[in-house]
């Protein structure tokens, strides 16, 4: 039982939007704590997405955008491509667990 | 570039140990965390702390206090993970990645490829 909660899995067809949930406490995003994104191809190690709930480093493309707002995040992806299919993980940090928090996950599949 | 380099699978025995090492390079190696994130076969991934090259503090994920040491080198910028009392459940790929604090939050920016760790009789 992961701390943050994600759908797992979600789908979509190619130029179509998505959404991924990311549901937290007042212990981790209900108190502030920022919430980060990271992609994981099949097979590869995780890679940063979004930090600090917005924000998209060098390389990312600007498909790729995060939102929150109270104890929830959501990472929305438009113009769905076939190299989108991955599995998605959101993170925080949990001020009663002190440490990181991560969410279970969501595999993205393209249709 | 930023880049940290793990070591090679691991093959262990239930009850035994393990030490998974953390090459770090491209950077300053004092001037981020290091945290170890686990992640079973088809499972999410699961943190098991962080570690401050600098002054070597530590923290742990509850899960894994008095089983986990994290250590560094900071001679050869190399940090290591050991997890000891190994049982099947602990079979996963072990990843390392560069974490930090800014105004943006706690995140990790750079990962290790992982080390595969297969406990087994």
């Amino acid at each position: 039982q992961s701390v943050l909660t994600q759908p797992p899995s979600v789908s979509g067809a190619p130029g179509q939007r998505v959404t991924i949930s990311c549901t937290g406490s007042s212990s981790n995003i209900g108190a502030g704590s920022d919430v980060h994104w990271y992609q994981q191809l099949p097979g590869t190690a995780p890679k940063l997405l979004i930090y600090g709930h917005t924000n998209r480093p060098s390389g990312v493309p600007d498909r790729f955008s995060g939102s929150k707002s109270g104890t929830s995040a959501s990472l929305a992806i438009t113009g769905l491509q076939a190299e989108d299919e991955a599995d998605y993980y959101c993170q925080s940090y949990d001020s009663s667990l002190t440490g990181v928090v991560f969410g279970g996950g969501t595999k993205l599949t393209v249709l | 570039q930023v880049q940290l380099v793990q070591s090679g699978a691991e093959v262990k025995k239930p009850g035994a140990s393990v030490k998974v090492s953390c090459k770090a390079s491209g950077y300053t190696f004092t001037s981020y965390d290091i945290n170890w994130v686990r992640q079973a076969t088809g499972q999410g991934l699961e943190w098991m702390g962080w570690m401050n090259p600098n002054s070597a503090n530590t923290g742990y994920a509850q899960n894994f206090q008095g089983r986990v040491t994290m250590t560094r080198d900071t001679s050869i910028t190399t940090a290591y993970m050991e997890l000891s009392s190994l049982s099947s459940e602990d079979t996963a790929v072990y990843y390392c990645a560069r974490c930090g604090r800014d105004s943006s939050g706690y995140y990790c920016d750079y990962w290790g490829q992982g080390t595969l760790v297969t406990v087994s009789s």
